[in-house]
């Protein structure tokens, strides 16, 4: 079974200033890993995925996420907050073995970006 | 293109009515899944339908029920709606065949239940 944890539902960060949007997985087989942006009133947007490969992945609008399989781990970063990035954040795990891609989400962060 | 399109945008039902809710996958796409969105939480995941088949379910009763068109279009229905029920239904569309592909969302139904 596939489960996320993200810590923090609310985070707060200064215009320019570093975004780390934390997201811990707990999955049975070996996960892919997904982080989607919610802007109010709209839906979900691929912000970048893990399946293969290089572990350090770059997504849009800046962010990237780094897959950390002895810390079951898959945290966002952006070096530079924006006002647009401005928004609700959700980490998001499916089962390698799922054609499907069935996605099970965690609680999701909203991020605040104070100019 | 026009990505995947669900209508209706709103909905205001009362306890114990039933509702339909429908969505059009991205073009290419045979895959349909909905979730459910409650307030302040990730989206939970109802139905996937494939060929017209529900091919995986979640978590819910079976007063949620669904159906795909040969188009690949889907719809969602909800019956004797609780006030539980209340919450933004998002439909997911993708191709089946590979793991770890890229679900397109659409911009989700607000369901209210008074």
């Amino acid at each position: 079974a596939q489960s996320v944890t993200q810590l923090g539902s609310h985070v707060s960060v200064s215009e320019g200033a570093l975004v780390l949007l934390r997201c811990n997985y707990s999955s049975s087989v070996p996960p892919y890993l997904f982080w989607y942006v919610q802007y109010p009133n709209q839906g979900l947007q691929l912000l970048l995925k893990y399946t293969t490969g290089a572990t350090l992945v770059k997504g849009i609008n800046g962010f990237e996420a780094e897959f950390k399989k002895s810390e079951t781990s898959f945290h966002l970063t952006k070096p530079s907050a924006h006002m647009s990035d401005a928004a609700e954040y959700f980490c998001a795990v499916s089962d390698r073995e799922d054609t499907g891609n069935q996605f099970y989400f965690g609680t999701g962060t909203s991020l605040t970006v104070i100019p | 293109d026009a990505g995947v399109t669900q209508s209706p945008t709103h909905l205001i039902k009362t306890r114990g009515q039933q509702v339909t809710l429908r969505c059009s996958p991205k073009s290419g796409h045979d895959t349909v899944s909905w979730y459910q969105q409650a307030l302040g939480q990730g989206p939970q995941f109802i139905f996937q339908y494939y060929e017209e088949e529900e091919r995986q379910r979640g978590n819910f009763p079976d007063r949620f029920s669904g159906h795909q068109f040969p188009n690949y279009s889907s719809e969602l229905n909800v019956n004797a709606l609780l006030l539980g029920d209340s919450a933004l239904y998002l439909c997911a569309s993708s191709f089946l065949g590979t793991s770890g592909g890229e679900a397109f969302f659409g911009q989700g139904t607000r369901l209210t239940v008074v």
